[in-house]
């Protein structure tokens, strides 16, 4: 069975402040994909990123970045000089490969508020 | 390009009535596709998802049912619904060779 945790419930912090979002997740299978998801205020998820568990390489996509890290199963978001249009719902999803499902295992989200 | 549409957008019913929702997607044939839910302040919770045509397979038993009565349509329904199945329903697709899951606008549901 697969299993995402976001520990961070809700994280708030003043414009133009870096923020990390945690992502721990569980899977048995040996190939697996992790994503980025945002959630904005409307509603419907945003697809952000995906990443597959034989490529550890960070990677760095404007303001945001990703840490990859198999050795501790985690999947760490970072968004540099955060902006109010940042505030959202961040979630954390594994698909597993192995077992041929291709359903997403999201954990709970991490609802991030950027103050101006 | 693909689009994935959910209607209606939102809906109150009464307990006890029927459901449909609908979910159509365009620019993509045979996708994978999928119903979440998600509680108030809560993470996505699979419903069903399906491969194709006719193939449905649900994760949680309740009293929700799918269809797929043509490629890219997915229909969510139940025959009397209840309050705990208020929530905010989002529809998702995939392609078959790509993971990552494509999300429609979704459609908030309030059972009174």
């Amino acid at each position: 069975a697969q299993k995402v945790t976001q520990a961070q419930t809700e994280i708030s912090v003043v414009e133009k402040e870096d923020v990390t979002l945690d992502c721990v997740y569980e899977t048995r299978d040996t190939t697996y994909y992790l994503f980025w998801y945002k959630q904005p205020p409307s509603g419907e998820l945003v697809f952000l990123i995906r990443r597959n568990s034989f490529d550890e390489q960070n990677e760095i996509s404007g303001r945001y970045s990703w840490n990859f890290q198999k050795s501790t199963s985690s999947f760490n978001f970072t968004i540099t000089a955060s902006q109010v249009v940042d505030s959202a719902v961040y979630f954390c999803a594994l698909s597993a490969v192995d077992t041929g499902r291709r359903a997403l295992t999201f954990g709970s989200g991490t609802r991030l508020q950027v103050q101006p | 390009s693909q689009t994935i549409h959910q209607w209606p957008a939102t809906l109150v019913q009464p307990v006890g009535s029927p459901l449909s929702l609908e979910c159509t997607v365009e620019g993509t044939s045979n996708p994978n596709l999928y119903w979440y839910r998600q509680a108030a302040g809560r993470g996505l919770q699979l419903l069903f998802y399906s491969v194709g045509i006719g193939q449905i397979s649900s994760e949680v038993p309740q009293n929700l049912s799918a269809s797929r009565p043509q490629d890219r349509q997915f229909i969510l329904s139940s025959k009397k619904l209840l309050l705990s199945d208020s929530g905010f329903y989002l529809c998702a697709w995939s392609s078959g060779s790509v993971r990552e899951q494509y999300f429609g606008p979704g459609t908030r549901l309030t059972v009174t």
